[in-house]
């Protein structure tokens, strides 16, 4: 079982419509929760970090949430454009081994 | 541009021969690592280095794989004797490392896609 899962796995929206991302994780203990943009064929960008004190975090469009006693995390994106089309993972860093893991990404698609 | 940079951006090979693949970190980034990544799925943790020790190496990482950070800069990764399961996307990422000054990020390169055939 994967200890970061991501739902849903893929989703289409509208232009200018907002859209939220799911996050359950288990790794316990833990440092940080990030959210990652990949687009097709490129490498993972950061778009937040939060500590696990830390209820929600935001870059531009993007709105990350972390409810660390439900284990949950959102990624909210509002206004949307079609260059948010990518993969989006969410990542735990495991506070014993400083290793991040990897959820499996939700990838969103927009259309004009 | 992350400033992380990998090479090649390609590589496809036949089942059973050797792949070398670059990766260039940011210039003052202590810490790199590799990771794997297929097809549908988040990347998986291969190894990392700390300047230019290997201090962790997954089970992933199987006898066919080496990997080097000889002068604590750029790091190469070896795969021999490839197989068809090997294929993927390989990227690199870097950070600051611990007791560095900014927020904990990896910053990942654009990936090297390796088809086996």
């Amino acid at each position: 079982k994967n200890q970061v899962e991501q739902s849903p796995q893929s989703l289409i929206i509208l232009e200018g419509k907002n859209c939220t991302l799911q996050c359950n994780y288990t790794v316990s203990p833990f440092s940080n929760l990030r959210w990652y943009k990949q687009d097709t064929g490129r490498g993972p960008v950061s778009l937040t970090i939060m500590t696990f004190s830390e209820n929600t975090k935001s870059n531009g469009r993007y709105t990350a949430t972390l409810d660390a006693d439900t284990k949950q995390s959102s990624l909210h994106i509002t206004a949307s454009q079609l260059s948010d089309s990518a993969s989006y993972i969410c990542v735990v860093d495991e506070l014993r081994t400083d290793k991040l893991i990897f959820g499996t990404g939700t990838r969103l698609q927009v259309f004009p | 541009d992350t400033g992380v940079s990998q090479d090649p951006r390609h590589k496809i090979t036949k089942r059973g021969q050797n792949v070398t693949f670059r990766c260039d970190p940011i210039s003052e980034h202590n810490r790199l690592y590799w990771y794997r990544q297929t097809l549908g799925q988040g990347p998986e943790f291969l190894t990392y280095f700390q300047n230019e020790a290997q201090l962790e190496k997954s089970r992933l990482l199987s006898d066919r794989f080496s990997a080097e950070r000889p002068k604590g800069s750029f790091s190469t990764l070896e795969i021999q004797r490839t197989e068809q399961g090997d294929s993927a996307m390989y990227l690199c990422a870097s950070n600051p490392g611990l007791g560095q000054s900014g927020e904990n990020i990896q910053y990942f390169g654009a990936g090297t896609r390796l088809s086996v055939l």
